[in-house]
Order: C-alpha cells, then structure tokens, then sequence
C-alpha cells in the first residue's frame, strides 16, 4: 500500500537555527505533495505544495520544501527558526487526481530561545 | 480570512446526548471531509462527500453519521455521546485534491 512516511514525531532545535522536517513517500509515481501546520486548537494551514512546477517549492513564512524524485522525498526546510515556528506540521500526499489526501504522522517542532 | 467555518469551537455535553457538529464552506466545493484528531495526534478520516446526496466512510470507524443535502454544508452527527468520542473533529473541503485541502478552526468535543 502507498504511505508516506514522516521521520520523527518531535524536532527541537534553537531560535535561529535550521529547521528541518523529513517526509518521504512509498511510491515511484510523482504524486501531489503538501505541507500543512496546525498550531494549538487550531485546524490545518497550507504551508506550500508541489505542483510539478519546479521541484524547490516556496511557501509561506520562510519555509521552503524541495520534491527529490530519486529519494521519494518532501523534506520541508526554513534556514533560521522563529519561537512562532512552534507547531504541528504534517506532509500529505495524493497519487491520482481522484484520490484522497493521505496524511503522515506528524512532527512537532519545539523551538528554543 | 476563513471560508470554511465550523461550530461550535468548543464543546462540553453529558453522556447520552445527541449533537451535531457543523460545517459549512463559501468555496463551492464539492468535496468535504471529516476527521478526527486526539490531542498530539495524527488526523484519521472517518467520513467524506464527493457531492450532494453522496457520503462514504472513511479509514476510521465511527459511530457518527453525516449528511450532504447542500453543496456548502456537511454537518456530522453523534446520536448518544460517550466519553470515548472526546476528541478534536475537523471539517475540511476541497476542490480537486492536486489543490490541496481548506480545513476549518475544528470543534473540540469532550463528553463527560
């Protein structure tokens, strides 16, 4: 079955520091990929999502994520981490344009002053 | 600006009651989903409508039920609460899926 997988259920690192979120897939066929954020009580945002566009895909508040076809990774990337990065963040994946969106685990990112 | 709005936010009722959680959405779309989220959790589908008249299950077994009589509106209902249907139920909805879904602010329900 297709799954994605999403490494780590909690990433902390220091105010300033990269950010980064691992999210890989289980299928060769390029699929429809997405990263939310969910913050306390809150539902889900859309952060970025890959079109096929272009494989480096640019979202909202400085996060950035990059489609590697070789490794079936979405790996989402910010070069310098702010306390409001504190969240939720869940990848999902669609592999036909009449399927439903399949949701990883989730990782929580803590940041540190 | 949210175009996908759910209520109640928060939610508190004995054990036995009937409740309807509701959602609805300003975007014309014709898909929406449910699901259910216990705190920290991951997301578990258990209900979703690719139009009126039209409802499936989800991947999640759930005691509720829901309905689609209108494009914009697909509310969820619990006929007896229990203790066990605590949890955080988000409505979410969605034109074609290489878009992406909208989901709303959820509704946190505890049953006591």
């Amino acid at each position: 079955a297709q799954s994605v997988t999403q490494l780590g259920s909690h990433v902390s690192v220091s105010e300033g520091a990269l950010v980064l979120l691992r999210c890989n897939y289980s299928s060769s066929v390029p699929p429809y990929l997405f990263w939310y954020v969910q913050y306390p009580n809150q539902g889900l945002q859309l952060l970025l999502k890959y079109t096929s566009a272009a494989t480096l895909v640019k979202g909202i508040n400085g996060f950035e994520a990059e489609f590697k076809k070789s490794e079936t990774s979405f790996h989402l990337t910010k070069p310098s981490a702010h306390m409001s990065d504190a969240a939720e963040y869940f990848c999902a994946v669609s592999w036909s344009s009449g399927d439903k969106l399949t949701f990883g685990t989730g990782t929580r990112l803590a940041v540190r002053p | 600006e949210a175009d996908i709005y759910q209520t109640p936010r928060y939610l508190v009722i004995g054990t036995g009651k009937k409740i309807t959680l509701e959602c609805s959405q300003t975007m014309g779309h014709d898909k929406m989903y449910w699901y259910q989220q216990d705190p920290g959790m991951e997301l578990h589908l258990i209900h979703y409508s690719y139009g009126v008249n039209s409802t499936e299950k989800g991947d999640l077994s759930s005691e509720s039920t829901v309905s689609r009589i209108r494009t914009e509106h697909f509310p969820l209902t619990l006929e007896s609460a229990r203790p066990s249907h605590t949890s955080q139920y988000l409505c979410a909805s969605s034109a074609r899926v290489q878009y992406g879904y909208t989901f709303g602010s959820g509704t946190r329900l505890t049953v006591v």
